[in-house]
């Protein structure tokens, strides 16, 4: 069965500053990865997706991810954050093969100082 | 696109009260999923439907949980009876191909 850790629970940096939230996976083959934010109250947004090729993947709102096989992660980066986005982030991971749902990661909150 | 509709909102009740939540997906998505989060178990997954059809119904918590779907534009998750561990925030999701999934607001579940 696949899992997701997230290692960070909750992260704070500075507005205009780089922002790097750490994803690690465990599944037997290439998986489904994903990135999901999560505003207050708010329902969860699909920020990007990796299935297959290029492992570096852009998204929505100027994020990134990188997936690298050999340490079985999945990154996500923003070279400048603002303070809209502050809020939770999942990392989370998908079966090609078998059950195919979602299993996500418990989370990371960032909180963005000005 | 209105979006994923759930509802209501919010809703508060006594336990061993019936409840049930909402879901209206995306048109023309035909997949449906119902999540729930707390704060100790994260984010799970309870079923899901493909074509109106329940596919994996392995992470409904217990008897007390049933969901149908049935029609293309509804889904109904209910408990019955409620009990306070039941509260939660439960989360309708929709997709038309199975991981591109658009979430619903959710529905803050609270049992007293």
């Amino acid at each position: 069965a696949q899992s997701v850790t997230q290692p960070d629970i909750h992260i704070t940096v500075s507005e205009g500053a780089s922002l790097e939230l750490r994803c690690n996976y465990s599944y037997g083959a290439t998986p489904y990865l994903f990135w999901y934010v999560q505003s207050p109250g708010q329902g969860l947004q699909l920020l990007l997706k990796y299935f297959s090729g290029d492992t570096l993947v852009q998204g929505i709102k100027g994020f990134e991810a990188e997936f690298k096989r050999s340490q079985s992660s999945f990154n996500l980066r923003k070279p400048s954050v603002h303070w809209s986005d502050a809020a939770e982030y999942f990392c989370a991971v998908g079966a090609n093969t078998g059950r195919r749902a979602l299993t996500f990661g418990s989370g990371t909150r960032l909180q963005v100082q000005p | 696109d209105a979006g994923v509709i759930q509802s209501p909102r919010h809703e508060v009740t006594e336990m061993g009260q019936e409840v049930t939540l909402r879901c209206k997906p995306i048109s023309g998505h035909d997949y449906l999923f119902w999540y729930r989060q707390t704060m100790m178990r994260g984010l799970e997954l309870l079923i899901y439907f493909n074509n109106n059809v329940p596919i994996d119904d392995s992470g409904m918590p217990e008897d007390r949980f049933s969901a149908k779907m049935p029609n293309a534009s509804f889904s109904t998750l209910k408990i019955q009876p409620s009990e306070p561990r039941d509260s939660a925030v439960y989360f309708c999701a929709s997709s038309l191909e199975i991981y591109e999934q658009y979430f619903g607001p959710g529905t803050r579940l609270t049992v007293t």
